[in-house]
């Protein structure tokens, strides 16, 4: 079975540019949820997508944003990127079972 | 509002018993989780416990959940090179919203 996959591993972009981030969960999960890691700040919780519909959202500014599809695929955008977006971004899918999450191994976003 | 605490360091000998702490604020918590993140990787599911136990058990892991306090603890017995990782400390309550902490970096000595 495959993991929860996310693209791409690495990104470079400038201040005042956007980006979007993909992440495929496990195959049957359709909880998706996002969250950015920063040293020292651990895990910041964005939001969470099941069936194509948010169900929770942390207290991050409009700029970032997601959206789920059909197939639980989903992603998540954040435009008019500042130097303290940068992170990593780890996305991480939910089944039933005692609602482990399955984190993906991320990507990171570095903003110069 | 919702908080997780954990220390950011912690650093013993192999062969050691590492303890790893935690203090959560959401009483509503239903579960409690410790991940494990190795360099370059994402958050791996260590072990859980009910909010309705005291302690776990899982080979060399013990987890002791004090309810009272909403405090949790981490022991790996025998600590192994292996085991220098990020421990990340979650609670999640009823609308299924997960809450991390910081993350302990736990670094063994050989």
């Amino acid at each position: 079975k495959a993991g929860v996959t996310q693209t791409p591993r690495y990104l470079i972009k400038t201040r005042g540019q956007q980006v979007t981030l993909s992440c495929s969960p496990i195959s049957g999960h359709r909880s998706v949820s996002w969250y950015q890691q920063t040293p020292g700040q651990g895990l910041q919780f964005l939001f969470e997508y099941f069936s194509e519909t948010q169900r929770n959202k942390g207290n991050f500014p409009g700029r970032f944003s997601g959206r789920q599809f059909s197939n639980s695929r989903s992603e998540m955008n954040v435009s008019t990127l500042e130097l303290g977006d940068s992170a990593l971004y780890l996305c991480a899918s939910s089944g039933y079972s005692v609602s482990e999450l399955f984190f993906g191994s991320g990507t990171q976003l570095s903003v110069l | 509002g919702e908080d997780v605490e954990q220390s950011l360091f912690l650093s013993v000998r192999e062969g050691d018993s590492s303890v790893i702490n935690c203090t959560y604020t959401d009483s509503s918590s239903t579960y409690l989780y410790w991940y494990k993140q190795e360099p370059g990787a994402g958050l791996q599911l260590l072990t859980y416990i009910f909010s309705n136990m005291d302690m776990k058990q899982d080979q060399r892991l013990t987890v002791l959940l004090n309810k009272k306090d909403k405090h949790l603890s981490l022991r790996i017995a025998d600590t192994q090179t292996g085991d220098s990782a990020i421990y990340f400390c979650a609670e999640r309550g009823g609308t299924y919203k997960y809450i991390f902490g910081t993350g302990t970096r736990l670094k063994v000595l050989a």
